[in-house]
């Protein structure tokens, strides 16, 4: 079993609509969650991290872990078409330029106008 | 600042060629990382450096690759002979490392990445 996992998609939406992105992770030392966004032929880019277990709002972003459950979401409000991009969720046991990520493969999004 | 620099962008090559990938990693920043992506194993860490030594080289898949980071601006990953199932997308990424992140804002930020097909 990897030690996160993320479902690919493709997930294709309206514009407008509510969008949730999840992964799964078996590594119980993973203290920091983080989500970086993948535009087409370009690297990742950090979108938001979270530390630990609750939620974290930034604009139409919502970043929600669940240690408990080894769960985490990132949920994207009133969806736009600049969204459209993969999602990948990483995570490490420190938040640090220093510490590898472990990424998840990521999801591609399609947001439709 | 430009960012991370990786060159070239797109490699296109033969089985049994040799390979070099290039990054030049943004100014100040004392770690660089070099990663994988494919789309059935997503992104994958090969290497990484701080202050020009090598930390862990764990993913580096066998002794076809290896890296080098001669000085603070320059890296580079090499593929000797280069097969077909190298081919990927490869980054790398640069971060300040440790003192910046004591203050939680620290981040890889990553370079465009370079295509390489080996046919």
């Amino acid at each position: 079993q990897k030690e996160v996992e993320q479902d690919p998609g493709p997930l294709s939406v309206p514009e407008g609509a509510i969008v949730s992105l999840n992964c799964t992770y078996s590594n119980s030392a993973f203290q920091y969650f983080m989500w970086y966004r993948q535009y087409s032929r370009k690297g990742p880019e950090l979108l938001m991290y979270t530390y630990s277990s609750g939620n974290k709002e930034d604009g139409r972003f919502t970043a929600q872990v669940d240690k408990s459950s080894k769960y985490i979401s990132l949920f994207i409000r009133d969806s736009q078409p600049s969204d459209s991009a993969t999602y990948l969720c990483a995570m490490s046991v420190t938040f640090s330029g220093n510490t590898p990520l472990v990424f998840g493969k990521g999801t591609r999004l399609s947001v439709i106008a | 600042d430009a960012g991370v620099i990786q060159s070239p962008r797109h490699e296109v090559t033969e089985m049994g060629q040799e390979v070099t990938l290039r990054c030049k990693p943004i100014s100040g920043h004392d770690y660089l990382f070099w990663y994988r992506q494919t789309m059935m194993r997503g992104l994958e860490l090969l290497i990484y450096f701080n202050n020009n030594v090598p930390i862990d080289d764990s993913g580096m898949p066998e002794d076809r690759f290896s890296a080098k980071m001669p000085n603070a601006s320059f890296s580079t990953l090499k593929i000797q002979p280069s097969e077909p199932r190298d081919s990927a997308v490869y980054f790398c990424a640069s971060s300040l490392g440790l003192l910046a992140g004591i203050s939680g804002t620290d981040t890889q930020y990553f370079g465009p990445g370079t295509r390489l097909t080996v046919l």
